[in-house]
């Protein structure tokens, strides 16, 4: 089946912001996640927006919603050094009487001084 | 308590050894997950459990054999592994499966090496 994309890497100043993009698969999707996760670490969960929103802001974390071309965005603003971690974001698709999650293959964010 | 936890923390075995992961939860939650993650890739669903009965199966091999013997804790018996099985073993858990929005939440994972 399609994957849910994902840019492999971004490097980006302490201070700038970061756009993180996804492409994913199921427009029925009724939520969409993104998770974090650190080296040697489980996955956090960040932030979600419900498929009837097209933004949602969250401190410093602003989610974007295109579900016309199925694509998902994150901006961190003010990027800090322990932004640095694997952004995921996440579908859910229902399928076998409930919603699982299909991660997207992942956004290594590198934060520099 | 909002967390899941999962032991032990690393593991290597040889591919004639039986090991067992395990993963506990207190919140309430009536589903539990296990995940395996390779690394730099995302993690892909092995099986689901939804108020203790399996749910989903993602054609695991059977060398990998879940249990769940109450609604806190998940088990996953591992026989007769390949050194390809090496990866970070991924436990998670959800209010209900079957809600639209379906937070799980992470435990930080048991890093197996299949020697």
């Amino acid at each position: 089946g399609e994957d849910v994309e994902q840019s492999l890497f971004l490097s980006v100043r302490e201070g700038d912001s970061s756009v993180i993009n996804c492409t994913y698969t199921d427009s029925s999707s009724t939520y969409l996640y993104w998770y974090k996760q650190e080296p040697g670490a489980g996955l956090q969960l960040l932030t979600y927006i419900f498929s009837n929103m097209d933004m949602k802001q969250d401190q410093r974390l602003t989610v974007l919603l295109n579900k016309k071309d199925k694509h998902l965005s994150l901006r961190i603003a003010d990027t800090q050094t322990g932004d640095s971690a694997i952004y995921f974001c996440a579908e859910s698709i229902l399928t076998g009487g409930g919603n699982k999650l299909t991660f997207g293959t992942g956004t290594q964010l590198k934060v520099e001084l | 308590d909002t967390e899941v936890t999962q032991t032990p923390k690393h593991l290597v075995m040889g591919m004639t050894n039986k090991k067992s992961l395990k993963c506990e939860q207190h919140m309430g939650h009536r589903a539990m997950y296990w995940y395996k993650q390779k690394a730099k890739k995302p993690p892909e669903l092995m099986f689901v459990y939804s108020y203790e009965k399996l749910s989903i199966n993602e054609s695991v091999p059977s060398r990998f054999s879940p249990e769940c013997p109450n609604s806190s804790l998940l088990n996953l018996h591992l026989h007769a592994l390949q050194p390809e099985d090496s990866a970070l073993y991924l436990c998670a858990s959800s209010q209900d499966w079957t809600n639209a929005y379906n937070e799980q939440f992470f435990g930080p994972g048991t890093r197996l090496t299949v020697l």
